[in-house]
């Protein structure tokens, strides 16, 4: 499978506990972005980087969220304290940017994350 | 700030009519919308998508249409099957320094065979 793949699928932790999770994009896409969606709604964004570089950060992102894209390949999102307001399918999506506008995202199949 | 509406929420339609999704955007320098379907537990695929240097798009049974003035697009799916059943993204670049996109809430679409 040569898509974008994420791992764990599915993830329940009690609240005030770690979480990660990691992206694996499509090999030649050099961004990679991070989306958080809820039950009846769009793709939140959340963070994106391109190469290793993260370019930007949601405002409405709390201070205990982080990524890294330490070698421009895979990523890991990570979650300090959880909440249970955390609970959601975090979606990773990859893209490859080009020189000519903005650039087509295929996703992953999500993490979902219940926050007991 | 930037946002993208959609309308209408849910929709039903009977199998084999035409379905039509309208989404409007406010970053007038937004250059690039693309459409995605997702099913019940599964990822967003693109279906389609457009630039602004054109006013239509047509992939079979699936077109967008784009009116940039208006700053709003259009899905349109023709000959609507049970299998487009699947609930619909609208999406529109945002002109940051770095291109990210926006998405709409989605729409519910329900093809009754």
């Amino acid at each position: 499978d040569t898509g974008v793949s994420q791992n764990p699928r599915h993830k329940i932790t009690k609240r005030g506990q770690n979480v990660t999770f990691r992206c694996d994009p499509i090999s030649e896409h050099n961004r990679l972005y991070w989306y958080r969606q809820t039950l009846g709604q769009g793709p939140e964004f959340l963070t994106y980087f391109q190469n290793e570089a993260q370019l930007e950060k949601s405002r409405l992102l709390s201070d205990r969220f982080s990524a890294e894209r330490p070698k421009g390949s895979f990523s890991t999102l990570e979650i300090q304290r959880t909440e249970q307001g955390d609970s959601a399918m975090y979606l990773c999506a990859s893209s490859f940017r080009g020189t000519v506008g903005a650039d087509t995202q295929y996703f992953g199949p999500g993490t979902r994350l219940t926050v007991l | 700030g930037e946002n993208v509406e959609q309308h209408p929420s849910t929709l039903s339609v009977q199998e084999g009519d035409s379905a039509v999704i309208k989404c409007t955007y406010s970053d007038s320098a937004s250059n690039y919308f693309p459409w995605y379907k997702q099913e019940l537990g599964k990822r967003p695929q693109l279906i389609i998508d457009i630039r602004s240097n054109v006013g239509e798009k047509k992939d079979q049974r699936i077109a967008v249409t784009l009116n940039k003035t208006a700053k709003h697009f259009s899905l349109h799916i023709t000959e609507t099957q049970p299998e487009d059943s699947a609930v619909y993204f609208c999406a529109a670049s945002i002109k940051t320094s770095y291109d990210k996109v926006i998405f709409g809430p989605g729409t519910s679409l329900s093809v009754i065979p």
